[in-house]
This record gives structure tokens, C-alpha cells and sequence, in this order.
């Protein structure tokens, strides 16, 4: 019973490097969504999916990058990672019903 | 724009002591959703409940209840007789459109049961 599996749960960064952030889901879900959550901000959508094949902004896109080529996975790339990207990053899914199932998490540190 | 506020940043109680989670929210939209989510230690969220605004009816699940008033915008969340389990950071989020690109979060309230 998996729901939605991100990895990696940790990882460090130098300023400008690259990384991809994978999300998957086994419930069959339409929706995907990104969210970053910092402390004192609560959480904040980077990016969503309504279907396979499509990828919209959120509230913070900008300096990420995503894509939905399978309806399971839901990809988060960060081209040249900014201190400021040093957060941690949730995955989520959802059906009809509006509810969202969450991944654990990943914790990302820029230095 | 839509606002959730959670003026409550941390709460400490005795354990099987009853605790309310506040949860203040600004629309100008008639129509909209209504959420709590909880986050464990563990990490991940945990969906509660959902409630839409044309239903102000409070509701009950075992130890937990929410109590939805719209003539203060408030959408509180109760917890009877706490456990160290229910120990946690609480989330109280609005939608005006169905669909959770629309969703705004507060910054949440962390809860600490103390055994």
C-alpha cells in the first residue's frame, strides 16, 4: 500500500547544481501537485499536473521546472539550485474527491 | 486573494486534556472548501476533513470534532481527551474552486501532548 513514494527523502546541494525530484503514485490519481513547505509559511503549491502530459505554475514557480509524462510519476527539476530553494519538498496526489494524499517528504539544503 | 490565519503557533496540553485548534479565514467567495490536515512527526500530511461552506453542520469522528462558523469565519478543530498520538502540526487550508490548485494553507499549529 505505497499511495505516493518521493525520493529522495534528503539531499545537499552546492549553489547552481542540478536535481531532479521524483514522485510516484500508485492510486491512479488525475491530479499531482508540488508544494514546499518553510518554516513560519505553511505550505505553498510550486506546480501541478491535472493529467498525464500536462504541467501548470503554482503560487512559486519560478526556478523549477516539471514534468508528467506518465500518470504515476510527477518530476521536479531544479536547473541550478538557489539557497533560497533550501526547503522541504511535498508531493501530492488527488482524485474527484479533492482529498490529498502526501508523500514524506524531501529534504533539500542549498549551500 | 484568499487567507487562512492560525494565530496559534504552538500548543502544549497534559494528556486526555481537551485542546481547540483555531482557524481564522478571509474570502470574499460564497463558495468554497474548507480543510484540516495533520503532519506526524513522520513527516507526510494526513487528510481530516473536508467541509463546504454551504454546510455549517458540525461534525464529530471519535475524539475529534470541527466546529464551522461562518458568521466569524472560523473553522476550529477540537480534540477530546488527547493523546501523545494526536502530538502533531495542524494545518487548516481553504479552496474557492474545486480543485487543490486553488488551496491555501496556514502556517499551522504545532501540538505537543505531554504524557
Amino acid at each position: 500500500n505505497a499511495g505516493v513514494t518521493q525520493t529522495p527523502k534528503f539531499r545537499v546541494l552546492k549553489t547552481g547544481q542540478s536535481m531532479t525530484l521524483l514522485c510516484a503514485q500508485d492510486m491512479n490519481h488525475e491530479y499531482m501537485y508540488w508544494y514546499r513547505q518553510d518554516p513560519g509559511m505553511g505550505l505553498r503549491l510550486i506546480h501541478y499536473s491535472v493529467g498525464e502530459g500536462t504541467t501548470a505554475k503554482g503560487e512559486v514557480p519560478d526556478g523549477y521546472n516539471v514534468s508528467r509524462l506518465k500518470k504515476q510519476n510527477f518530476l521536479l527539476g531544479l536547473e541550478s539550485a538557489a539557497p533560497s530553494q533550501t526547503s522541504v519538498y511535498f508531493c501530492a496526489s488527488s482524485g474527484l474527491d479533492e482529498k490529498l494524499f502526501f508523500g514524506s517528504g524531501t529534504q533539500l539544503s542549498v549551500l | 486573494a484568499q487567507k487562512v490565519t492560525q494565530a496559534q503557533t504552538e500548543i502544549s496540553v497534559v494528556e486526555k486534556e481537551d485542546v481547540t485548534l483555531d482557524c481564522v479565514y478571509e474570502t470574499r467567495d460564497t463558495t468554497y472548501y474548507l480543510f484540516w490536515y495533520k503532519q506526524p512527526p513522520s513527516g507526510e500530511l494526513v487528510f481530516l476533513i473536508r467541509r463546504n461552506s454551504f454546510d455549517e453542520q458540525n461534525e464529530i469522528s471519535g475524539r475529534y470534532s470541527w466546529n464551522f462558523q461562518k458568521s466569524t469565519s472560523s473553522f476550529n478543530f477540537t480534540i477530546t481527551a488527547s493523546q501523545v498520538v494526536d502530538s502533531a502540526v495542524y494545518f487548516c487550508a481553504l479552496s474557492v474552486d474545486f480543485g487543490n490548485e486553488k488551496l491555501t494553507f496556514g502556517t499551522g499549529t504545532r501540538l505537543t501532548i505531554i504524557p
